[in-house]
């Protein structure tokens, strides 16, 4: 089945640095992915539409100037957490469509990058 | 109210009961529907799409009831590996559509 890669699975900072994960794509092309944000013991929040080669949609509430997203191919999307503080410390994870293998509209996930911003 | 909702949990059930979660959804023209599971700390993996005819995997029985806007997930003979929590996704009425999760339900089989 389709694969989504996300890297780094962990990674702890310090406040004010930035901190940027990948999520590949990485047996199929996606126009498209999603990037989530969770909480301990909440739902999975949906922060972001990444779109290839245009701007990302972001979802209400969620700062597109600290969250950046870059989609520049069909495989690679990328999402730069901005002057972190401890209050950005989650777990972020992206998803990806494969409209032919695996099936319309079922998402595949990366296996997800905990931020811990000291 | 929200557009997916589940049941809250938690569920609590010895190893060998049946278990079954419910999820409605608001959006009537919504065009595809998944049960996911996501394990403590791990990212969603898909469990089963949802079709209108019903379908079933092993011991997961899967239905979905378009005129009521509800989905179904029936476990049998439960497993302690099947200790997760089970999300209700449903897709937005474009193949390009937003997929949107209910808050999930925590099931925990004991011995």
């Amino acid at each position: 089945g389709a694969v989504v890669s996300q890297h780094p699975s962990r990674v702890i900072c310090k406040s004010g640095t930035s901190v940027k994960i990948e999520c590949r794509s990485l047996d199929f092309q996606a126009t498209t992915m999603f990037w989530y944000r969770q909480f301990p013991k909440q739902s999975l929040m949906l922060m972001a539409t990444s779109n290839e080669g245009s701007k990302a949609t972001y979802e209400q509430g969620v700062e597109k100037d600290k969250f950046l997203i870059n989609h520049a191919s069909l495989t690679l999307s990328t999402l730069t957490v901005t002057s972190a503080h401890p209050e950005d410390s989650s777990f972020y994870i992206c998803s990806a469509r494969d409209g032919g293998r695996s099936g319309a509209n079922v998402l595949t996930f990366g296996a997800g990058s905990r931020l811990t911003v000291l | 109210r929200k557009e997916v909702e589940q049941d809250p949990g938690p569920f609590n059930v010895p190893e060998g009961a049946t278990v079954a979660f419910n999820c409605t959804y608001s959006n009537s023209a919504s065009q595809s529907f998944f049960w996911y599971r996501q394990d403590c700390r791990k990212e969603p993996k898909l469990l089963m799409s949802v079709y209108s005819s019903g379908n079933e995997d092993g011991r997961f029985t899967a239905q979905l009831n378009r005129a009521s806007q509800y989905i179904s997930l029936l476990i049998r003979d439960s497993k302690l590996s099947d200790s997760a929590t089970y999300l209700c996704v449903v897709n937005g009425d474009t193949n390009a559509g937003k997929s949107t999760f209910g808050d999930g339900t925590t099931l925990t089989v004991k011995p």
